[in-house]
């Protein structure tokens, strides 16, 4: 069964601390990528598509890249405003469609 | 552009009462897609339509059955609620193409059966 692992589970920094999310998938021949951004009460919010390894995308103070076995989130100098619930996702495999989604990295960052 | 709209945003049942959850999209996407969100489980696809015409069941379909109303427009009944279908249901959408493609979510919907 393809499975997608977000660690840790939870993670508290300060303002400006950067760090990173880890997003690990057993799936082989990966089609892709994805991740998301989900405030408390909404939905998902998308962020980024990696399709292949090596591939890195940004935006503001996150950028995403991805290997052949993770992907990683790095979150640069993060505001309280980026605290939120950040979800990975990968297609099932033989799908274009049905996507596995991670249980979540929740982010708090402190003022 | 208001992107991926669900209605109702709440809703109470109880057990054993039916109600339908409605989704519309307006991104001109082919494929919509209905989840379930549910503590320490994370989202959960219950049924997706590849394209107008088509519906495929997902991870967890039981006791939820869905209709591909038009291209813009995708509903989720439950016909007998119970306890276990107590859940965060989200609608999504997106492109159709030779590769996979993100999917946009709606706001969602809260649902309690008691």
């Amino acid at each position: 069964e393809d499975q997608v692992t977000q660690s840790p589970e939870a993670l508290r920094l300060q303002e400006g601390e950067s760090s990173s999310l880890n997003c690990s998938y057993t799936v082989s021949g990966l089609r892709g990528l994805f991740w998301y951004r989900q405030d408390p009460g909404k939905g998902p919010e998308f962020l980024f598509t990696l399709y292949s390894a090596g591939e890195e995308k940004e935006k503001e103070r996150l950028k995403a890249t991805l290997t052949k076995k993770e992907s990683f989130l790095h979150i640069t100098a993060p505001k309280p405003e980026d605290s939120a619930t950040y979800l990975c996702a990968v297609p099932w495999r033989g799908s274009n469609y049905k996507l596995t989604f991670g249980k979540g990295t929740l982010l708090t960052v402190n003022p | 552009n208001a992107g991926v709209t669900q209605t109702p945003k709440f809703q109470v049942l109880k057990t054993g009462q039916s109600m339908t959850l409605q989704c519309a999209q307006d991104m001109n996407h082919n494929s919509m897609y209905w989840y379930r969100q549910d503590p320490g489980m994370g989202l959960r696809l219950i049924y997706y339509s590849a394209s107008e015409g088509t519906t495929d069941k997902g991870e967890v379909p039981n006791g939820y059955n869905v209709s591909r109303l038009n291209k813009r427009e995708f509903s989720l009944r439950l016909e007998s609620a119970a306890p276990s279908q107590t859940s965060v249901y989200f609608c999504a959408s997106s492109l159709t193409t030779g590769i996979v493609h993100e999917q946009y979510f709606g706001p969602g919907t809260r649902l309690t059966v008691t």
